[in-house]
């Protein structure tokens, strides 16, 4: 079946622009996170979601940063007021939410965004 | 402050050889180990998982977990030039939900 589908695949903006960044997870699966990918480091957690809430968003790190799951499936990251130093990649990635400790992140392709 | 180590390398092996990777946590409650694959510009790519202390086998690769060292390896057997990647071991605290924390990935080059 089809994967984890993120849009856009580039995005470039200007400084104190707004964006919104597009996540369509696995068929089914209740779960869904977005990390965010800086040049030689590993993702970083951003926020989860289980079904349409936000089951932790521990990891946006201001207020800038909003995200949302209407319907519990496609979510859209949206970044208020970007600055150069949100550039990076976004991941999405999507997981059953029902398989116990073997529960399993499957990443998207993910969104390059570039704040000049 | 939940951490996940990995020597960031590279770590250069010639074709055929067995390259070894390390990861090690900082979560004793952790439960869930992965690992990640990552060409340049592309996205992580799950390759293996494991549960429970020992080794787990799936074709050219095996993860070993000690919880007790709070340590976990792959190590990848006849490498190939197409196993040159970033590998990214992931860790997920207690539960069954929620992030994974990454460390920051160890660059392997198989060398023909």
């Amino acid at each position: 079946g089809a994967g984890v589908s993120q849009t856009p695949s580039n995005k470039v903006t200007e400084k104190g622009k707004y964006v919104e960044l597009r996540c369509d997870p696995i068929s089914g699966h209740t779960a869904l996170y977005w990390y965010r990918q800086s040049l030689g480091q590993g993702p970083e957690f951003l926020i989860y979601f289980q079904g349409t809430g936000a089951a932790d968003d521990s990891g946006l790190p201001n207020d800038r940063f909003f995200a949302v799951r209407p319907e519990g499936s496609v979510s859209t990251l949206k970044i208020q007021r970007t600055e150069r130093g949100d550039s990076a990649v976004y991941l999405c990635a999507s997981s059953p939410g029902e398989r116990g400790i073997q529960e399993t992140q499957y990443f998207g392709p993910g969104t390059r965004l570039l704040v000049l | 402050q939940k951490e996940v180590e990995q020597n960031s390398g590279p770590l250069s092996v010639p074709e055929g050889a067995i390259a070894s990777l390390n990861c090690t946590y900082s979560d004793r409650g952790s439960q869930s180990f992965f690992w990640y694959r990552q060409y340049s510009g592309k996205s992580p790519e799950l390759i293996m998982s494991i549960y429970s202390n020992g080794d787990k086998e799936d074709g050219r690769f095996t993860a070993q977990l000690n919880k007790a060292s709070q340590y976990v390896s792959l190590l990848i057997r006849d490498s190939q030039p197409s196993d040159s990647a970033t590998y990214l071991c992931a860790v997920r605290g207690g539960g069954s939900q929620g992030n994974l924390i990454f460390g920051k990935g160890t660059k392997l080059s198989v060398k023909p």
